[in-house]
């Protein structure tokens, strides 16, 4: 079974800070891990992913996230935030190497920043 | 090379009526998974289908089903439509062989049900 745990519904930040946002997964296999972004009425954008190899992921716009076994986390991160990073962030969770398309969602992360 | 298309972008119907989505995928990409989002529930997987055959499916009833044809352009049927189906649904395609490989989304149709 596999499933993802985003640890803050809401995160707030201001232009030009650091953001954070967390995520925890569960899975009974070795895990393919994404972030998707998605703005007002769009689908989603994949900002990144993990499949295997170097656990740093840099992904579009300036964010990375880090895969840890150890603590089964994989967390969202930028270094200076944007306006127009304003949405929401899903983690998500697929079984690697699997020829089954299934991900598995968290229930998001709604990101605000204050000019 | 153009993204995934789902049309209609909206659509409104009311209870008891049938519905049907559709959803174009990237140019080569042989799977196409389907997606209801909802304030309640979040994310949640309908189901996939690669090569025109479906291989995967979620917890959903048989009301809602789905099939691709073989230029894997895919429809999504919902039947007797509830008040609770009123969601965004979204589509997904990927090149399919495995779960690495990402999947991309349309911009989704939201349907209300009156």
């Amino acid at each position: 079974a596999q499933s993802v745990t985003q640890l803050d519904s809401h995160v707030s930040v201001s232009e030009g800070t650091p953001v954070l946002l967390r995520c925890n997964y569960s899975s009974s296999y070795s895990p393919s891990l994404f972030w998707y972004v998605q703005h007002p009425n769009k689908g989603l954008q994949l900002l990144l992913k993990y499949t295997t190899g170097a656990t740093l992921v840099k992904g579009i716009n300036g964010f990375e996230a880090e895969f840890k076994k150890s603590e089964t986390s994989f967390h969202l991160t930028k270094p200076s935030a944007h306006m127009s990073d304003a949405a929401e962030y899903f983690c998500v969770v697929s079984r690697k190497g699997s020829t089954l398309g299934r991900l598995y969602f968290g229930r998001g992360t709604q990101l605000t920043v204050w000019p | 090379k153009a993204g995934v298309t789902q049309t209609p972008r909206y659509l409104i119907k009311t209870r008891g009526q049938q519905v049907t989505l559709s959803c174009s995928p990237i140019s080569g990409h042989r799977s196409v998974s389907w997606y209801q989002q909802t304030p309640g529930q979040g994310l949640q997987f309908l189901f996939e289908y690669f090569s025109e055959t479906q291989r995967n499916k979620g917890n959903f009833p048989g009301r809602f089903s789905g099939r691709q044809f073989s230029n894997s352009r895919s429809e999504m049927n919902v039947s007797t439509l509830e008040l609770g189906d009123s969601a965004l649904y979204l589509c997904a395609s990927s090149q399919g062989t495995v779960s690495n490989q990402p999947q991309h989304f349309g911009d989704g149709t939201r349907l209300s049900i009156l």
